[in-house]
């Protein structure tokens, strides 16, 4: 039973491009939430979906960023011209309801801006 | 505005003694707290967790404390193991806000030999 998959792992981005984050949930989880890590920081909620709906995203940057969960597919988590204070470990979460706070995360993509 | 602060950035114990680890928070909404773990390149990892209608919870060598009035946590670890070293977050959660946490800063934990 594999657990919440992130990919990939180490992403590295110049200035000005487009990064994708994936999250694969554990199976049968339709719940997924995004953190991000800032260098020196706890996690910060950005975003919480479930399959083809977004239900909260009061965590995300109002430009740039943006996220899916698709019927089929991984969530993704899109950021569109990169800057450097976008590097950070970004988190995926997933769960089989909402409310199930102890929820299993990812390893995280770390995210780089050159 | 930090919601949930860890003021300790760091705390370092002898094996076999007992780590404490505090949390305070602001928002009178939250009213689900947890503990995660988490080790250098990995995802933070769930530890232990209580509800407001409750003061303390207890798993094995782990000890959730809940001062409601003073708006405090603590997570009590004895005794304390080298490879409960990592950096543990506490994090709170109301219950209208759908699974959201909201997580402290975090503490560096060292347990030496």
């Amino acid at each position: 039973n594999a657990g919440v998959m992130q990919n990939p792992r180490h992403l590295v981005r110049r200035r000005g491009q487009e990064a994708r984050l994936r999250c694969s949930p554990m199976k049968g989880h339709s719940h997924v939430y995004w953190y991000r890590q800032l260098p020196e920081e706890g996690l910060k909620f950005m975003v919480y979906l479930q399959k083809e709906n977004i239900i909260d995203e009061s965590g995300m940057p109002k430009e740039r960023f943006s996220a899916e969960f698709p019927k089929e597919g991984p969530s993704i988590l899109r950021i569109q011209q990169v800057v450097r204070g976008d590097s950070a470990a970004y988190f995926c979460a997933s769960s089989s309801n909402p409310g199930a706070y102890g929820y299993t995360f990812g390893s995280g993509t770390r995210l780089t801006v050159v | 505005d930090q919601q949930v602060k860890q003021n300790s950035p760091s705390l370092s114990v002898q094996e076999g003694r007992i780590s404490i680890l505090n949390c305070d928070y602001t928002n009178s909404m939250f009213d689900y707290f947890l503990w995660y773990k988490k080790y250098p390149a990995e995802g933070p990892t769930f530890l232990i967790s209580i509800s407001s209608i409750k003061d303390k919870n207890e798993d094995g060598r782990f000890t959730v404390f809940l001062n409601k009035s003073a708006k405090h946590l603590s997570l009590h670890i004895v005794p304390s193991q080298p490879g409960d070293s990592a950096v543990y977050f506490c994090a709170a959660s109301g219950s209208t806000s759908y699974g959201k946490l909201t997580f402290g800063q975090g503490t560096i934990l060292t347990v030496h030999p």
